[in-house]
């Protein structure tokens, strides 16, 4: 299995942009996360989705960011406008999401690094 | 509020060392606490505990939990190079995928 795949791998962009970010699940994981990782606040569950439907949003920071999941193997990430706050390392991970202790055990993309400027 | 925090936030130690991290937590309805180890990219799973007093091994790492004292420890043994990396714990909620991480400890071997 190719494992959890995530593009781009890096964004540098300019403060008010659109920026997109994508993610494959595992094939058969039912639950999708995105994560964001910096130094000062380490790694903040941003949304997940099971079964492709947002479960939890509260981490989203505010109505600049939005993600959808229209099937079991896509997701997206949108910041729609880009400010450098959102500077950061997002990170996509699926799991099984299922019954069981394995279903909790989450599988992390390689993360898209995002510069703002 | 929910809350997990690690101790130390960085070590340094020389190969062949044994090392313990500490993962404290305060979280409602608590179900089970999970250990990644993150080198420069992303975190790879480590263990999942949910049941305390049983400890759960692999090679030279093992980890238990104390669901009284509210905190799990991770154990490295003759510690390598390899093992340099930041850890992580994270804290799940029972009837939610949602896990909060703690901020890490930054552990850095030396040959």
């Amino acid at each position: 299995d190719a494992g959890v795949i995530q593009s781009p791998r890096h964004e540098v962009t300019e403060m008010g942009q659109e920026v997109t970010l994508r993610c494959k699940p595992i094939s058969g994981h039912n639950s999708l996360f995105w994560y964001r990782q910096t130094m000062m606040r380490g790694l903040e569950l941003l949304i997940y989705f099971n079964n492709n439907v947002p479960i939890d949003d509260s981490g989203m920071p505010e109505d600049r960011f939005s993600a959808k999941m229209p099937n079991a193997s896509f997701s997206t990430l949108k910041i729609q406008p880009s400010e450098p706050r959102d500077s950061a390392v997002y990170f996509c991970a699926s799991s099984l999401g299922l019954l069981g202790d394995r279903a909790y055990e989450q599988y992390f993309g390689p993360g898209t690094r995002l510069t703002v400027t | 509020e929910d809350k997990v925090v690690q101790s130390p936030l960085s070590l340094v130690v020389h190969e062949g060392d044994t090392v313990t991290l500490n993962c404290s937590y305060e979280v409602t309805n608590f179900r089970s606490l999970l250990w990644y180890k993150q080198e420069k990219k992303a975190p790879t799973f480590l263990f999942m505990l949910t049941s305390s007093g049983i400890e759960k091994k692999s090679g030279r790492l093992s980890s238990i939990l104390d669901k009284k004292e509210l905190f799990s420890i991770l154990n490295i043994t003759a510690t390598q190079t390899g093992d340099s990396a930041v850890y992580l714990c994270a804290a799940l909620r029972v009837g939610t995928y949602k896990y909060i991480f703690g901020t890490g400890t930054r552990l850095k071997v030396l040959a």
